[in-house]
């Protein structure tokens, strides 16, 4: 089975500080690499869908980059705020499977 | 208000009774999916479909089925060989495309006693 990790598990903050956290998966046989934020008592919402070697996407203060030779993505997250707060998920796509395999998460909380 | 839902929030069961969640999206998404969450691991595929009257298993579909008889659902059965059922379990949809991004449902955690 293919191993997603993500890194820190969790991560408390302050508001206004800015914060990045890792997604590390297999870098062969790579198709697209996915994060997803999972809010408290919400459901999971994608953030951004990453295909390409050195992509970098943003969103608002969300910003995310891949490298594929060596198997790691960065998402970073720039003037933390309260409603930051969530579990941020990456899951590795290997293949043209449609089959994500997803990291454990990294909780990320936001002090006002 | 396209979506895509799960009934109950809420489901307990007695240990050694099938029990079968309920996934339904307007999306008009060909793909749909199961997951399985447990304390401290990340989202693990139980079974998906990428079409009408397919599916596939995926990582742990072991105590488990599916149907996909209609585009719109692909309700779950968690049967009674299935050795620890008390999880979270979310459903997810996209479009065919292997690079489509996933929309989740709210979930069903199920208590089995």
């Amino acid at each position: 089975i293919l191993n997603v990790e993500q890194s820190p598990q969790s991560l408390h903050v302050q508001e206004g500080d800015s914060t990045n956290f890792t997604c590390s998966f297999p870098s062969s046989n790579f198709y697209a690499l996915h994060w997803y934020r999972w809010e408290t008592a919400k459901s999971p919402e994608a953030l951004f869908v990453m295909t390409l070697n050195g992509d970098e996407k943003k969103k608002g203060r969300i910003s995310a980059t891949l490298n594929t030779k060596e198997g790691y993505s960065y998402l970073y997250i720039k003037g933390s705020q309260p409603e930051d707060s969530a579990t941020y998920l990456c899951a590795f796509l290997g293949g043209n499977t449609g089959k994500l395999i997803f990291g454990q998460g990294t909780t990320l909380q936001v002090k006002p | 208000d396209g979506g895509i839902t799960q009934s109950p929030k809420y489901l307990f069961r007695k240990e050694g009774q099938n029990v079968t969640l309920s996934c339904e999206q307007n999306l008009n998404h060909d793909a749909m999916y199961w997951y399985r969450q447990d304390p401290g691991q990340g989202l693990r595929l139980i079974y998906y479909s990428q079409i009408v009257n397919d599916f596939q298993k995926g990582d742990i579909a072991e105590g488990y089925s599916v149907s996909r008889e209609k585009k719109e659902s692909f309700p779950l059965t968690v049967t009674s060989a299935q050795k620890n059922p008390t999880a979270f379990y979310l459903c997810a949809s996209s479009m065919s495309t292997a690079l489509a991004e996933q929309y989740f449902g709210p979930g069903t955690r199920l208590t089995v006693t």
